[in-house]
């Protein structure tokens, strides 16, 4: 089945900067990347997704790569705010449509 | 339009008793999902639904957990009996799968602790 890495597990900022979040995946047949940002005490939440097709996408200040042939994926967001600080997870859907979860990232950023 | 709704928000229970979650999928969603995330890890899979069917229940510890979605809407996940590893939060998420779009909605969870 379908294992997917995420790097790093924690990472601080301070406000202002970028941050940047890594996935590797090691199904090559995985069509669909979304990147979720969970809040203490909520379930994960779907900022940005980006399908097999598509090298990049972008959303304001939130943006992701793909590279197929690498089997990897990074999300990259710019002019961070504390409100950015959360848990972030990759993921990635199979063929037969089941998600599998990196480890997540803990993202602090520093006023 | 109104989210995944999920109960209880927390239970804490004895280990070898035994505990039930509840689901309410967002409206028209075929596709249910129940996974659990232990403390510092990202969801695992335990069972999907594509309306009352399961399409998947690979990791789900069939001796102790069950799982239905009678009518495929609401959806229930049991553990009988349950064990310390049992803790964790248990999510439910649903999608409406068209052919271009499957994104996942989550609801809030059920923090279970097991003592």
């Amino acid at each position: 089945g379908e294992n997917v890495e995420q790097h790093p597990s924690t990472l601080s900022v301070q406000e202002g900067d970028s941050a940047v979040i890594k996935c590797t995946y090691s199904d090559s047949a995985s069509n669909y990347f979304p990147w979720y940002k969970q809040e203490l005490g909520k379930g994960p939440q779907l900022i940005i997704d980006i399908r097999s097709n598509v090298g990049e996408k972008k959303d304001q200040r939130i943006a992701v790569t793909l590279n197929k042939t690498a089997k990897h994926f990074s999300l990259h967001i710019t002019e961070t705010q504390p409100e950015d600080s959360a848990v972030y997870f990759c993921a990635a859907e199979d063929t037969g449509n089941q998600f599998y979860f990196g480890t997540g990232t803990s993202l602090t950023v520093i006023p | 339009e109104a989210g995944v709704a999920q109960s209880p928000r927390y239970k804490i229970i004895e280990k070898r008793q035994s505990v039930a979650f509840w689901c309410n999928p967002i409206s028209g969603h075929a596709t249910l999902y129940w996974y659990q995330q232990i403390l510092g890890q990202g969801p695992k899979l335990l069972i999907q639904f594509q309306n009352n069917g399961v399409v998947d229940d690979s990791q789900l510890p069939k001796d102790r957990f069950s799982a239905e979605r009678l009518k495929g809407v609401d959806s229930t996940l049991k553990i009988q009996p349950a064990k310390l590893e049992d803790s964790a939060v248990y999510l439910c998420a649903s999608s409406y799968r068209g052919v271009s779009y499957n994104e996942q909605f989550f609801g809030p969870g059920t923090r279970l602790t097991v003592l």
